[in-house]
């Protein structure tokens, strides 16, 4: 069974620019998780979406948002990046009420 | 707020030494406990997880955890550890089953052949 796919691997933007990152679940996931693994701040929840609505949301700016699709897979996008957006983006799929399973990560750099 | 504290950042250990890695957590309600791990190039796996029933749990490669409700805590143990243990390891808690992961800092673990 494939596990959780995120792509692009690597991303490279310049600040102001637009991100878009994206995430397949594992096969039957409904649950897809968003996680901002940033250097010396570990890994902080983002956004929480299951059967297409957005369920939780962590301490991030607007500018941070995301979406899922009829398939359950998700995107993440980031507007008007700031250089402090670098950082790897981990996405996570479960059932609900089951551990989450996580993919490789997109690293984001921001020049 | 939620949050999960790891004791140790960086630990160092040669093969066959004992392991135990703290964790604490600040939630006093019901809490979902999980220890991920890391390998270097590898992405973050389960390595072992506490819903409910009996506190000590196994997970796999031979690492164990005690939920201790009274001390807030999940360490997680080894008896004796591989090189191949080398890896960062996160501790992390879930207030709800189906809600978001707060997770500790990270203890790197290097393990001298």
């Amino acid at each position: 069974e494939a596990g959780v796919t995120q792509s692009p691997t690597h991303l490279i933007k310049t600040r102001g620019q637009q991100a878009t990152l994206r995430c397949s679940p594992i096969s039957g996931h409904t649950s897809v998780y968003w996680y901002q693994q940033a250097l010396g701040l570990g890994l902080q929840f983002l956004l929480w979406y299951d059967e297409g609505e957005e369920r939780n949301r962590g301490n991030f700016p607007p500018r941070f948002s995301g979406r899922q699709f009829p398939n359950y897979s998700s995107e993440l996008n980031v507007n008007a990046l700031e250089l402090e957006d670098s950082a790897l983006y981990l996405c996570a799929s479960s059932l609900v009420g089951h551990e989450q399973y996580f993919g490789p990560g997109t690293r984001l750099t921001v020049t | 707020a939620q949050s999960v504290s790891q004791h140790n950042h960086h630990v160092i250990l040669s093969e066959a030494a004992s392991l135990e890695l703290g964790c604490n957590y600040s939630y006093g309600g019901t809490v979902n406990l999980f220890w991920y791990v890391q390998y270097p190039g590898q992405h973050l796996q389960l390595l072992l997880k506490y819903f409910s029933g009996d506190p000590l749990v196994k997970g796999i490669k031979g690492f164990e955890a005690e939920f201790i409700k009274s001390k807030f805590s999940f360490n997680l143990r080894k008896p004796s550890v591989q090189w191949s243990d080398t890896a960062e390891y996160f501790c992390a808690v879930t207030v709800n089953r189906d809600d978001k992961i707060i997770f500790g800092k990270g203890t790197r673990l290097h393990i001298l052949p």
